[in-house]
């Protein structure tokens, strides 16, 4: 069974550009999660979608940062315009069922390198 | 709140040695899940061991095994005969069923298996 995809795996971008990663969850995963990781920490949670649906974006700086889940399958995470520190490693991971309990299954991340 | 806490930032042993990472958690559920998450060089996050509040008995799995223990919040991992293979960061993370069901991360160990 293929696991979570994620691409780009690498993005080097200067600031002030737009830049997009896709991610394509495990096959039947309803659950959906981006979350962003800073050199030297544990990852730290974004965005969840339950299917199409975003029911936590509490974490997701709106001001910049937008995602997608159109069909309640593959997803899409924006920043726009990108700024110095956004560099980081974006992760997205998916789980069977909501509400938590389930484990989340991580894709390899993309790193971003804003200059 | 929830958190997780990893005391020991990086480790360095030397191959075939014993090595336990520790983990400390709170939390203010009173049901709750525990993980284990690996993380390569490569940058994915491999899930190890997920645990349940109510099940308190240790867990072996091959050279590595997890000692839950509600008395002191901790969920520590330990992995017996280190191999160079093992080199990694390792993370700790918790979910509450009850509060945000938001999957809160340590900060990461850094282990570093020498030949």
């Amino acid at each position: 069974e293929a696991g979570v995809v994620q691409s780009p795996r690498y993005k080097i971008i200067e600031k002030k550009q737009p830049v997009a990663f896709w991610c394509n969850p495990i096959s039947g995963h309803n659950t959906l999660y981006w979350y962003l990781q800073n050199l030297g920490q544990g990852p730290e949670l974004l965005i969840r979608y339950e299917n199409e649906e975003a029911v936590d974006d509490s974490q997701l700086p709106k001001d910049r940062f937008s995602a997608e889940r159109l069909k309640g399958v593959d997803s899409t995470l924006k920043i726009q315009p990108a700024e110095l520190g956004d560099s980081a490693v974006y992760l997205c991971a998916s789980s069977s069922e909501p509400g938590g309990q389930e484990t989340q299954y991580f894709g390899p991340g993309t790193r971003l390198l804003v200059l | 709140a929830q958190k997780v806490t990893q005391a020991q930032t990086e480790i360095s042993v030397v191959e075939k040695e014993d090595v336990t990472l520790d983990c400390v958690y709170e939390t203010r559920d009173t049901t709750y899940y525990l993980f284990w998450y690996k993380q390569p060089p490569s940058g994915e996050l491999v899930f190890l061991i997920r645990r349940n509040s109510f099940d308190e008995q240790n867990e072996i799995s091959g050279r590595y095994s997890w000692n839950f223990q509600k008395s002191t919040s901790s969920f520590n991992f330990t992995i017996t005969a280190s191999q160079v293979v093992d080199s990694a960061v390792y993370f700790c993370a918790l979910i509450g069923i009850q509060g945000a069901q938001k999957l809160v991360f340590g900060q990461g160990t850094r282990l570093t298996i020498n030949p």
